[in-house]
């Protein structure tokens, strides 16, 4: 059974930074690309980043791009976001997806907060 | 950016009856590889993650419901209920995948009437 697991959201005052991690199991990591997506609270959906299987090409959206960074550790089945620079306008449940062409599996998400 | 476009912004069915969501995109989505368009739909229940329905526009999702169709060319698609139950009342996003960065719809709120 595929799952993704996310973990290490939380309350953050503006201009902090934290580690958002994805977990995965019942596939093999190195073999998709994975995606970020985002949703600030009662808001659509935002894709984020995004990284090839073997962490050799990245993308991101500008929105992000210089204050987030995508990453990946197949030997541990982990994906990863370091989130820098934070601002209030990042305040969202931050998903991971598995993403070659097609997000056709998700995680339950982590909430971020960015407060004062 | 390719912009997707949904409409309407809410959808109140009664049960039986057919749902109808429409996405339209700024610019062709067509993937010249497989001459399919990239855009899929997804479900989005209170406090879940989106959930895949449809990609290359068409394509059900293994283990979807065959009341859903998804079809659509050029740059107009259309997600159909086609007799709606009470578990498909959901938030329904379109999305395109052919080009970065990926972009969203930003939602169509079906409701029960």
């Amino acid at each position: 059974e595929v799952q993704l697991v996310e973990s290490g959201g939380g309350l953050v005052q503006p201009g902090g930074s934290l580690r958002l991690s994805c977990v995965v199991s019942g596939f093999t990591l190195s073999a998709y690309w994975m995606d970020w997506v985002r949703q600030a609270p009662g808001k659509g959906l935002e894709w984020v980043a995004k990284i090839k299987g073997d962490g050799s090409v990245k993308y991101y959206s500008d929105s992000v791009k210089g204050r987030f960074t995508i990453s990946r550790d197949n030997a541990n089945n982990a994906l990863s976001l370091q989130i820098n620079t934070l601002r209030p306008e990042d305040t969202a449940v931050y998903y991971c997806a598995r993403a070659t062409w097609i997000n056709d599996y998700w995680g339950q998400g982590t909430l971020v907060t960015v407060s004062s | 950016d390719i912009v997707m476009t949904q409409s309407p912004d809410s959808l109140a069915v009664s049960l039986g009856e057919r749902a109808t969501f429409n996405c339209k995109s700024s610019q062709s989505i067509l993937f010249s590889s497989n001459n399919k368009y990239s855009l899929a739909w997804f479900q989005q229940k209170p406090g879940q993650p989106p959930k895949l329905l449809m990609y290359w526009a068409s394509t059900r999702e293994a283990g979807v419901p065959d009341r859903f169709s998804g079809s659509g060319s050029g740059t107009d698609f259309t997600l159909t209920i086609s007799s709606l139950q009470a578990e498909d009342v959901a938030v329904y996003y379109c999305q395109q995948y052919l080009t970065i960065p990926i972009t969203f719809g930003q939602g169509t709120r079906l409701e029960s009437k």
